[in-house]
């Protein structure tokens, strides 16, 4: 069965650094680009960054631009998303997502991770 | 970059049927069929319900269905059960690995 498992969560301080990772079982990896969706309390879901299976392109919104990036390690089954240059409003839980289509990306997560907490407060 | 827009929240009683909106403009859900929703329950992680305007995932109750107009996206819940009643948000790509959200609707079993 396919299984997601985030970790790197944590509370930092404003301007600080995190990185998360999501490491992926029981599918091909390399034949699926992975996504990282955030949901801050109380609010709805925000697609953030997506890279493709290869690690050829990568997206990422507006909102974390010049301070996210994300990477992925094809050997060992796991993508990543360094945070740089926190602010309050990174505060949210962070989900990794697979989606849908091999090597086919056009946003459809069918597998998401449990979640990891990012708190960014001094 | 915009987020799509639902309905705040939404309501039926068991057995009835409820119809959430996600509207979105020509550049996004009006130029492709990769219309998605997820269901979330409180403290879980969203769930596929539906992905390619009407597709359901292998699992997911024939009660969940999904359509298009133009640049709105339509989920319906027939049958309305207890167990309905959580978050759903509707997605749709947009071009150039771009993908928006809705707003989300808290759909109420009363």
């Amino acid at each position: 069965e396919v299984q997601l498992l985030e970790s790197g969560g944590g509370l930092v301080q404003p301007g600080g650094s995190l990185r998360l990772s999501c490491a992926a079982s029981g599918f091909i990896f390399d034949n699926y680009a992975m996504g990282w969706v955030r949901q801050a309390p109380g609010k709805g879901l925000e697609y953030i960054s997506l890279i493709t299976e290869r690690g050829a392109d990568t997206f990422y919104a507006d909102s974390v631009k010049g301070r996210f990036t994300i990477s992925r390690d094809n050997y060992n089954n796991v993508v990543h998303l360094q945070l740089n240059s926190l602010r309050a409003d990174d505060t949210a839980i962070y989900y990794c997502a697979r989606d849908r289509r091999p090597l086919y990306s056009h946003g459809e997560f069918d597998w998401w991770g449990l979640g990891a907490l990012v708190i960014v407060s001094s | 970059q915009s987020a799509l827009t639902q309905p705040p929240s939404a309501s039926g009683s068991p057995g009835q049927s409820v119809t959430i909106s996600c509207t979105g403009t020509s550049s996004d859900i009006g130029a492709y069929d990769h219309v998605s929703w997820y269901q979330q329950y409180p403290g879980k992680a969203p769930k596929s319900i539906i992905y390619e305007v009407e597709k359901r995932p292998s699992g997911v109750p024939d009660r969940f269905s999904g359509s298009k107009s133009g640049n709105t996206a339509s989920l319906t819940v027939s049958g309305l059960q207890a167990d309905d009643e959580a978050d759903y948000y509707c997605s749709s790509f947009a071009g150039n690995y771009r993908v928006f959200f809705g707003g989300g609707t808290k759909l109420t079993v009363l």
